[in-house]
């Protein structure tokens, strides 16, 4: 069965701490997403990449960066993390080309107090 | 820019009911649009994806249906169940040749028994 793994289902963090969040997919797709998910907003994207270092900003990269060193694998960092930074966090990952449909993963939940 | 909005936001219903979850969009200029099924604290999970040249798809009691031209899709469920008591998102991979997915804010369905 094809996957989507976020290394962490929940995390809790200190403000200020660098924060790593990880994602591998085994699909051998070329896109891969970072999503956040807050009530109210839905989901907003944060960062996506189309290949392997590559990486474009979404709507609301602030406070946020991402490595792409293998295909497989795409990381959020939280370069000093903010209780603003509270949410629940989505990684998704698609093959390239218009016609295909995204895979989630299952999601960490993260808290910054 | 595209919006996506889901009508209704919330849905309650007995089991056993037949029942009919609205997505609309902006843009009718779209490659696809695809239905997702959240659990509480979960990541998303894919229920069904249809191309823009598809009318329709099915899988099981599922079924979601799609015209562009008015800009809306419905996923039909058949004989609800207390298990399909979730989130329901649906996202539009919209036009200008990219590979990004807008969401709506989805309907949180609950069937009571």
């Amino acid at each position: 069965d094809v996957k989507v793994t976020q290394s962490s289902r929940y995390l809790v963090k200190r403000t200020g701490e660098k924060v790593f969040l990880e994602c591998v997919q085994d699909m051998d797709h070329e896109n891969m997403f970072w999503y956040r998910q807050d009530p109210g907003l839905g989901l907003r994207l944060i960062y996506f990449s189309y290949d392997v270092k590559m990486k474009e900003k979404g709507d609301i990269p602030e406070g946020y960066s991402v490595s792409r060193e293998k295909k497989e694998r795409f990381s959020l960092i939280l370069e000093s993390a903010s209780t603003n930074q509270t949410s629940m966090y989505l990684c998704a990952s698609s093959r390239e080309g218009l016609g295909y449909g995204y895979t989630f993963g299952s999601g960490t939940r993260l808290t910054v107090v | 820019k595209q919006e996506v909005t889901q009508i209704p936001a919330a849905l309650s219903v007995p089991e056993g009911e037949n029942l009919v979850l609205n997505c609309s969009f902006t843009d009718s200029a779209i490659y696809n649009l695809q239905w997702f099924r959240q659990d509480p604290g979960k990541g998303l999970t894919s229920l069904l994806l249809i191309q823009s040249s598809q009318r329709e798809q099915t899988s099981g009691r599922l079924n979601a249906s799609l015209d562009k031209s008015s800009g809306r899709s419905t996923l039909y469920i058949a004989a609800s169940q207390p298990g399909d008591s979730a989130t329901y998102l649906c996202a539009v991979k919209g036009s200008y040749n990219t590979d990004k997915l807008i969401f709506g804010t989805g309907t949180r369905l609950q069937v009571f028994p």
